[in-house]
């Protein structure tokens, strides 16, 4: 596609419940991220992906966070037993590489809401 | 940790400049991106500085001063579609780190 894509763009879910979160990068880029969004504050960093591999997963707040990336490129946000402080905006972005003047590329977010 | 720190609203007229600053105190640099996000929408490239000085894009300028860990984005001749929020973001070899954003508001 032209752009990066996410879906859902909007996700209710109660408390409790697992939610996955789908985003599908710029074709041939190998760099994939995501961020966190909540009201108020900066993006927060939560995991990169470089191809399939996650040389970093620093940013997942607790262990009910994980990802995955397969083919190189659509990746895929797991929370298990969502909480309410998990509502937040999840961007996802994409880069070619990572190479200085690494412009990365958003996509629009998943609204999530935890009732 | 990264700390990285802009105003957090601005409030300008069509057609004038304003100026939103960033300060920044991070473990690594390699780069400063300016983004822009207009609400429900997601973020976009405005501009990047790796070395000291003035990169100017059409009505858009940003500023990096690497020794003072400060940037400034300057947007001139405002329009109403600049209303918007404006993210300064550190690039740590490869994620960015990013301030709260400064929303600015245009007034007719």
């Amino acid at each position: 596609g032209a752009g990066v894509s996410q879906s859902p763009s909007n996700k209710v879910t109660e408390k409790g419940k697992d939610v996955e979160l789908r985003c599908d990068p710029i074709s041939g880029h190998t760099a994939l991220y995501w961020y966190r969004q909540s009201l108020g504050q900066g993006l927060e960093f939560l995991i990169y992906f470089q191809g399939n591999s996650a040389p970093d997963k620093s940013g997942l707040p607790s262990d009910r966070f994980s990802a995955e990336r397969t083919g190189g490129s659509v990746s895929t946000l797991t929370i298990q037993r969502t909480q309410q402080e998990d509502s937040a905006v999840y961007l996802c972005a994409s880069s070619l590489g990572t190479s200085r003047h690494n412009e990365q590329f958003f996509g629009p977010g998943t609204r999530l809401t935890v009732l | 940790g990264q700390n990285i720190d802009q105003p957090t609203e601005m409030t300008a007229t069509e057609g004038a400049i304003v100026q939103i600053n960033c300060t920044y105190q991070t473990s690594g640099f390699n780069g400063l991106f300016w983004y822009q996000q207009h609400a429900g929408e997601a973020p976009t490239f405005l501009s990047y500085n790796v070395l000291d000085g003035l990169e100017e894009k059409g009505r858009f300028s940003s500023f990096l001063s690497r020794s003072k860990g400060y940037s400034y984005l300057l947007l001139k001749e405002l329009q109403m579609k600049d209303s918007a929020s404006y993210l300064c973001a550190v690039d740590n070899d490869y994620k960015l780190s990013f301030g709260a954003g400064t929303t600015v508001t245009v007034r007719a």
